[in-house]
């Protein structure tokens, strides 16, 4: 049971540069999250889904797209990566309303946007 | 205002101490109140779950909630140099949960 995998764990970016974070998760959940991490500005939630083919925005969108096509895979896309995305993104699922049961996080991806 | 207050540390202490990790949140709504452990480079894990006020006790771990002075806090008796790690705590209101900044201790042998 691998829980929530993130692939890639690490990646260098030129500004300007795409690329697309996939976040895999085993456990059935129906609710998954993507964060970013910055020193001194804790967790953010970037945007989320509740179920399969929905999305939904968080508190930090703008610069992020995502998608759920499938119920165990959540995607992050950067269309245009600029210095301000460098920092380290935690994908992470919950049963059902994460309230009730709490996240399950991925290891994280540390990105650099050079 | 930040939904969640949480004073960043460092924190040192000998192995052995007792810790006291705190939170303060802003939303009287907040039902749901979590503690996370997240060791350096990984990810954070789940480490207690408290819903409304009151204390939770699991092996060393005490969390305490008083909603009427809307604060959080985490006991860590005997603490132990595994425990060394950044705390984070998270009420939670809605769908989500609102993270603290985290609180890095270091416990030394």
């Amino acid at each position: 049971n691998a829980g929530v995998t993130q692939t890639p764990k690490f990646r260098v970016l030129k500004t300007g540069q795409s690329m697309t974070l996939l976040c895999a998760q085993d456990m059935n959940h129906e609710y998954m999250y993507w964060y970013r991490q910055d020193p001194g500005m804790g967790l953010r939630l970037i945007h989320y889904s509740v179920g399969e083919g929905t999305t939904a925005k968080g508190e930090v969108p703008d610069g992020y797209n995502v998608s759920r096509l499938k119920k165990q895979n959540f995607l992050l896309g950067l269309e245009s990566a600029a210095p301000s995305q460098t920092s380290v993104y935690f994908c992470a699922s919950s049963l059902q309303t994460g309230t009730n049961y709490g996240y399950t996080f991925g290891s994280g991806t540390r990105l650099t946007v050079v | 205002q930040k939904e969640v207050e949480q004073d960043p540390g460092p924190l040192s202490v000998p192995e052995g101490a007792i810790v006291s990790l705190n939170c303060t949140y802003s939303n009287s709504a907040f039902q749901y109140f979590m503690w996370y452990r997240q060791y350096s480079r990984k990810g954070p894990e789940l480490l207690m779950y408290t819903y409304s006020s009151g204390n939770k006790e699991d092996g060393r771990f005490t969390a305490q909630v008083d909603k009427s002075s809307k604060y959080i806090s985490l006991f860590i008796r005997d603490s132990q140099p595994s425990d060394s790690a950044t705390y984070l705590c998270a009420p939670a209101g809605g769908d989500q949960f609102y993270f603290g900044t985290g609180t890095s201790l270091t416990v030394i042998p």
